[in-house]
């Protein structure tokens, strides 16, 4: 089983650069996120889709864009990365609605991202 | 804003002793979901336990159980007969039973290490 899969799980940038994180599911859910990990501060929520054709922003979404490309995928764009980017990067997904809405979050394997 | 907290950055035991770590939260919500999810060195998020608020009765799965004290919003968790597997940071995470809410809110983490 699949779950959820990020790549690419390491990157290296410059300062300026853009880059693209991708993530996708094939356990059907409606609801995909995009945490940032730092040490000290726990998993901080960068932006949200809660289903198809709609994005939201989180607690810390400066910097960052996402699109929801269909139910499956879910990415998030650096356009112009700067040092304090530099983070561990989770994609997750939930159920969403209905009786089968535990409120889990079924997590990535996470991507480190190091901005120079 | 809800917020959790976990006070003990880092918690050291020998193997087969039980430990406890701490997690309070803070809610105007009446229902709610609780989690405590692990993150191993490989860096991959795991569900531990989760709790319902409206349900009294603490949550276990095998080695680990809860102690969900709802007035004082306080949800600890308990491992028992601790193993070297079980080394790893881990994260009390919070999220609403209301429509409209998606955001799982984490804690700072624990780091626990568990010593031959």
């Amino acid at each position: 089983n699949a779950g959820v899969t990020q790549t690419p799980k390491f990157q290296v940038l410059k300062t300026g650069q853009s880059m693209t994180l991708q993530c996708a599911q094939d356990m059907n859910h409606n609801s995909m996120y995009w945490y940032r990990q730092d040490p000290g501060m726990g998993l901080r929520l960068i932006y949200y889709s809660a289903s198809e054709g709609t994005t939201d922003k989180g607690e810390v979404p400066n910097g960052y864009n996402v699109s929801r490309l269909n139910k499956r995928e879910f990415s998030l764009r650096l356009e112009s990365a700067a040092p304090s980017q530099t983070s561990v990067y989770f994609c997750a997904s939930k159920r969403g609605r209905g009786l089968q809405n535990t409120g889990e979050l079924f997590f990535g394997e996470g991507s480190r991202l190091t901005v120079l | 804003a809800q917020t959790v907290t976990q006070s003990q950055p880092e918690m050291s035991v020998q193997e087969a002793e039980t430990v406890t770590l701490s997690c309070t939260y803070d809610t105007s919500e009446n229902n709610y979901y609780l989690f405590w999810y692990k993150q191993p060195p490989s860096r991959q998020m795991i569900l531990v336990i989760r709790q319902e608020a409206y349900k009294q009765q603490n949550a276990t799965e095998n080695r680990f159980s809860v102690n969900f004290q709802k007035a004082a919003k306080s949800f600890s968790l308990k491992i028992s007969d601790s193993q070297l597997g079980d080394t790893a940071m881990y994260f009390c995470a919070f999220r609403p039973i209301i429509q409209g809410a998606q955001k799982l809110v984490f804690g700072q983490g624990t780091r626990l290490t568990i010593n031959p």
